[in-house]
């Protein structure tokens, strides 16, 4: 059963346009995270977001942007999209910090640029 | 840095075959090890997890014993089925700014097949 919402599901744009992405999760977990799986199904973390606590991946280009309004919520903004940017954007969230806590999924927004 | 190694990137079997698909990991932490499978189009999802030494952990026929003297976690069925067709991620926990925040190291993935 899926508690962690993405929209959209899909979205299609041009290099050079600004998107956003939608995650709410109604786990009344405290951490929340956006991973990314490129078209080999490699899954790396992008950014992760605890307690107002931002920590970013440093391979995250700068065009990236997390929006978080409150624990339930956190948005991806990418300002001015690249065709490398084309992949899959699982958000997840967790109850915890610690080692061994797990994390859970959304389906995840899958973006294409053109 | 830490890194998950997992060899297989494609593994078909017959269903009723028993499985096991291979994890190393590196890290100079004390490892947290997951195992999560990812069905088609559908969300990642947590399959077994541990940090006990030489202690096997199982769900849902599944099993997987952390060794840390050889850094492995591998993953285990004695017979699959047809449902089990999934993309398996072996992943280890962040730990590299002294506090893991829930992040993961995922590996590349084995997309298990299993046929009839």
């Amino acid at each position: 059963e899926t508690a962690v919402f993405q929209t959209p599901n899909y979205h299609v744009t041009q290099v050079g346009n600004e998107v956003s992405f939608n995650c709410k999760q109604t786990l009344g977990h405290d951490t929340m995270y956006w991973y990314k799986q490129d078209s080999k199904k490699l899954l790396k973390i992008m950014f992760s977001y605890n307690n107002k606590q931002l920590i970013v991946n440093e391979t995250v280009p700068r065009r990236f942007s997390p929006q978080s309004s409150d624990k339930a919520h956190l948005n991806l903004r990418i300002k001015s999209v690249e065709p490398e940017d084309s992949a899959v954007y699982l958000c997840a969230s967790s109850p915890g910090t610690g080692g061994n806590t797990e994390v859970f999924f959304g389906k995840g927004t899958r973006l294409t640029v053109v | 840095g830490d890194s998950v190694t997992q060899t297989e990137g494609l593994v078909t079997l017959t269903k009723g075959l028993p499985v096991m698909l291979n994890c190393t990991y590196q890290t100079t932490y004390s490892p947290f090890l997951f195992w999560y499978v990812q069905h088609l189009n559908e969300a990642p999802k947590l399959l077994l997890k541990s940090s006990t030494d030489n202690k096997r952990t199982e769900h849902q026929g599944f099993y997987a014993t952390l060794h840390k003297s050889s850094s492995s976690f591998h993953l285990q069925k004695s017979s699959v089925q047809l449902s089990d067709s999934a993309l398996y991620f072996c992943a280890l926990s962040d730990l590299t700014r002294g506090s893991a925040l829930g992040r993961l190291h995922f590996g590349a993935g084995t997309q298990l097949i299993v046929i009839p």
